[in-house]
């Protein structure tokens, strides 16, 4: 069974920095990309970032571009979300989430989400 | 920048069908997916590649997509139905990209 388990939210001020995690179990973490969706309260999903299974490839939405770093440790099979220069606006729940299998960013499996509330 | 508008709200009767729209420029060429939430869950996956249903989906569920929109149809909607849906699309120039969400009331 697919279990993404995200960490890692908080309370943090504006300009603060945050790490999220995402462990990942129940199949074979580095085949395939990995990616955070967001959700502010009470809105839609936003896309966040993306990053291939190799971890050579990363993506991110213009939102958070020069603002937060993707990564992952497939020895570990887990995914990683650094965020720094925090704004009120990234006040969100943040999922991890994983394709379904032969289908690129078409998200089948989801964490149960980690929030992260940026505010003084 | 790729934008995907849904409609905020649509309501429909126990046991019958609801259409869910979304639309974008050329959406048609490109794949959509679309997911169910409920609330305090996370979101669903419940069609992805236009028009595939991953396992364990009720068939009631179907999507298509053509020219700018893709719909989801939910045949002999049922109580349970009642979530917030989103469409989704991918684009090499902007990535990943959500629409809005539609609530679907089920009077």
């Amino acid at each position: 069974e697919v279990q993404l388990l995200e960490s890692g939210g908080g309370l943090v001020q504006p300009g603060g920095s945050l790490r999220l995690s995402c462990a990942a179990s129940g199949f074979t973490f580095s085949r395939y990309v990995m990616n955070w969706v967001r959700q502010a309260p009470g809105k839609g999903l936003e896309w966040v970032s993306s990053i291939s299974g190799s971890g050579a490839d990363t993506f991110y939405a213009d939102s958070v571009k020069g603002r937060v770093t993707i990564s992952r440790d497939n020895s570990k099979n887990t995914l990683y979300l650094q965020m720094n220069s925090l704004r009120a606006e990234d006040t969100a729940v943040y999922f991890c989430a994983r394709d379904i299998s032969g289908s690129a960013y078409q998200f089948e499996h989801w964490g149960q989400g980690t929030l992260v509330t940026v505010s003084s | 920048s790729y934008d995907l508008t849904q409609a905020p709200s649509v309501s429909v009767s126990p046991g019958q069908t609801a259409s869910i729209t979304c639309s974008g420029d050329k959406l048609g060429e490109k794949y959509a997916s679309w997911y169910q939430q409920k609330p305090g869950q996370s979101p669903v996956l419940v069609i992805y590649q236009d028009t595939k249903r991953p396992s364990g989906i009720p068939e009631r569920f179907s999507g298509s997509n053509s020219g700018n929109t893709a719909t989801l149809t939910i045949s002999g909607t049922q109580a349970m139905d009642e979530a917030d849906y989103y469409c989704q699309t991918w684009d090499s120039s902007t990535y990943v990209v959500f629409g809005g969400g539609t609530k679907l009331t089920v009077l």
